[in-house]
């Protein structure tokens, strides 16, 4: 079984500081991603950043960077210069691929961190 | 804009009737998936289909269903609504099995039940 935890409920961030959103996970599989998403007040669901399991850097995505962990199994997000926008529930997710069938998993997600950039 | 177009974006109906939502995935996925968002249970996984065929199911009750069409779009069925149905469910969809891939998710499909 797999399973994402985010004991943050809640941060809050000076606009142009940066933040750290904090993700751990359990796994038994041995080739998997790590994800994080945004979930604005409008709803939708934004990709922002994707680390496999066998990658020897962290990922980055411009203001985004995740800092990957493995022995540790966390996969904390870094927003660099926060912006009033990036106000919004961030979500890590995992999936794992089956040795049994080489077949991937779905996406297993944390319970969120709700993001507040202050003015 | 992912590409994944989901339909309704609302949908407001009465304790035990039926709805049917929609998903189109973008163009070369072959898998779809199904998620459940409620404020008490988080972002939950229903089921799974790639090609046409199931392949993984969730917590998906016995009063829902889904299928994959050949044109690879996707419907999921709810019925006997309850208040409790009411979320956001949201369809994505991934190009291939064996791959980590990110999944493109729709805009979501809001549901309340009244």
């Amino acid at each position: 079984a797999q399973k994402i935890t985010q004991t943050q409920p809640g941060m809050f961030v000076q606009e142009k500081e940066a933040v750290t959103l904090d993700c751990t996970y359990d796994t038994s599989d041995q080739s998997y991603g790590l994800f994080w998403y945004k979930q604005p007040s409008s709803g939708e669901m934004i990709f922002l950043i994707y680390q496999g399991s066998y990658d020897e850097q962290n990922a980055t995505e411009g203001r985004y960077s995740l800092n990957f962990q493995k022995a540790r199994k966390s996969a904390n997000l870094v927003i660099s210069a926060s912006q009033l926008g990036d106000s919004a529930m961030y979500f890590c997710a995992m999936r794992g691929v089956l040795i049994s069938s080489g077949s991937a998993r779905q996406l297993t997600f944390g319970s969120g961190t709700q993001l507040t950039v202050l003015p | 804009d992912s590409g994944v177009t989901q339909t309704p974006k609302h949908l407001i109906t009465a304790t035990g009737q039926r709805v049917t939502l929609r998903c189109s995935p973008r163009s070369g996925d072959l898998s779809v998936y199904w998620y459940q968002q409620s404020l008490d249970q988080g972002l939950q996984f229903l089921i799974q289909y790639y090609n046409g065929e199931e392949r993984a199911k969730g917590n998906i009750l016995e009063r829902f269903s889904a299928q994959q069409f050949p044109d690879l779009h996707s419907e999921l069925n709810l019925s006997s609504l309850e208040l409790g149905d009411s979320a956001l469910y949201f369809c994505a969809s991934s190009v291939a099995p064996g791959r980590t891939g990110e999944l493109f998710f729709g805009e979501g499909s809001r549901l309340t039940v009244l």
